[in-house]
């Protein structure tokens, strides 16, 4: 039981070029989600996915894309990188428990550098 | 707009002591507040959560305290550890979304 798997841990971009994130979930969870952590920024929501099918945008979803693949895998696509793409992307999934609390299990996190 | 506001953005605490964070929010729709614990180059890590219906939830050494009325949570660490030293976030949500807080990085010294 791996819990969230993110590849790759370490990405260096030129600007201009394009990368997908890939994202894995063996819990059987219906909801995954993309996040981004800057310092001082704590973590913002780019893109979720409440269940197979079904994307929505976040707080900070412009020049992003998302894909969900099944109901394991989340891919969030950056078609243009710019520097102001620098951070730390996390994937997170979550499934409905006792008293319809929504417990958020991180992967390590991508750690994504745009030169 | 920021949704949860945290508090102190660093704290420095010694072995043995009470570690205090607070924070706020203002979506009254708000259901469930988790408090995740990071460590360097992890991901965060669930670390206790609490529901509006009660006023504080405690697990070992961590307690959470809350006031619906006042919008108001907070995560209290008794007998600080330097194992406890990592940046903590409070969130808080409803139907699987979370706002995040921007964070404290607590260091435990000996």
């Amino acid at each position: 039981n791996a819990g969230v798997t993110q590849t790759p841990k370490f990405q260096v971009l030129k600007t201009g070029q394009s990368m997908t994130l890939q994202c894995a979930q063996d819990m059987n969870h219906n909801s995954m989600y993309w996040y981004r952590q800057d310092p001082g920024m704590g973590l913002r929501l780019i893109y979720y996915s409440a269940s197979e099918g079904t994307t929505d945008k976040g707080e900070v979803p412009n020049g992003y894309n998302v894909s969900r693949l099944n109901k394991r895998e989340f891919s969030l696509r950056l078609e243009s990188a710019a520097p102001s793409q620098t951070s730390v992307y996390f994937c997170a999934s979550s499934g409905l428990r006792g008293q319809g609390t929504y417990e958020q299990y991180f992967g390590p996190g991508t750690r994504l550098t745009v030169t | 707009q920021q949704q949860v506001k945290q508090s102190p953005q660093s704290l420095i605490v010694q072995k043995g002591g009470i570690s205090i964070i607070n924070c706020a929010y203002e979506n009254t729709a708000f259901d469930y507040f988790p408090w995740y614990q990071q460590f360097p180059g992890k991901g965060p890590a669930l670390l206790i959560a609490i529901r509006p219906d009660v006023s504080e939830k405690k697990e070992g050494r961590f307690t959470i305290s809350f006031n619906k009325s006042a919008k108001q949570f907070s995560l209290h660490i008794m007998d600080s550890q330097p194992g406890d030293s990592a940046t903590y976030f409070c969130a808080a949500g409803s139907l699987g979304r979370l706002y995040f807080g921007r964070g404290t990085q607590l260091t435990v010294w000996p």
